[in-house]
């Protein structure tokens, strides 16, 4: 499988290897993170979360990790198919109680599977 | 269960000239959130309503506004348009604001 450091705009894999889709965050006070994948044409399609008092999560062919130390997230895609080739961005949600809560998100990783 | 619908999907305006576009969430979720989503600044949160109140913000102008009906639809307004507001406007919506959103397939708004 192939790596991205902390965060590059592209990765490119072949079909079948594993992918790491890496986000660094800001605010140290974010309770709940979420991975989402865009495809051309829509809106951003929920993948996976993690809330803060976990450090993996797993879901079909995805495991999002999170390091609260340094502020980081990853996203590791299984088998990488061509139909995974998107633009996947992370996003951090801090709870703020009765004021409700909003979305930050990171820059996006175009993700492209080569056949 | 049907998703997020935003109508319209596409729009033209010129400058100076409002817009108003529109959000239907899923059915049995309360909160709604909008975003903007440009290929400069990428993916910006506008505001969020629950139980037709605006529960958050972000750093937009007052040009920019909302609101949110009894039935959880929830429309956005831009006043004023300029140049710079042409975007990929996103509509979300969840149970609650502290579940996950789900994202419409957005309105792709040009101002000439």
């Amino acid at each position: 499988g192939e790596s991205v450091g902390l965060h590059l705009p592209t990765l490119s894999v072949q079909e079948g290897d594993n992918s790491i889709i890496n986000c660094a965050y800001s605010n140290s006070a974010s309770d709940y993170f979420i991975w989402y994948k865009q495809e051309s044409g829509k809106g951003p399609q929920f993948i996976i979360d993690i809330r803060s008092n976990m450090d993996k999560r797993q879901g079909q062919r995805v495991t999002v990790l999170l390091n609260k130390t340094v502020k980081h997230l990853s996203l590791q895609i299984a088998a990488t198919q061509p139909g995974d080739s998107a633009v996947y961005f992370c996003a951090e949600n801090t709870s703020r109680g009765t004021s409700g809560s909003r979305l930050t998100f990171g820059e996006g990783t175009q993700l492209t599977v080569n056949p | 269960k049907a998703g997020v619908t935003q109508t319209p999907r596409y729009l033209i305006k010129t400058r100076g000239q409002q817009v108003t576009l529109s959000c239907s969430p899923i059915s049995g979720h309360r909160s709604v959130s909008w975003y903007q989503q440009t290929p400069g600044q990428g993916l910006q949160f506008l505001f969020e309503y629950f139980s037709e109140t605006q529960r958050n913000k972000g750093n937009f102008p007052g040009r920019f506004s909302g609101r949110q009906f009894s039935n959880s639809r929830s429309e956005m307004n831009v006043s004023t348009l300029e140049l710079g507001d042409s975007a990929l406007y996103l509509c979300a919506s969840s149970l609650t604001p502290y579940n996950e959103q789900f994202f419409g397939p957005g309105t792709r708004l040009t101002v000439l």
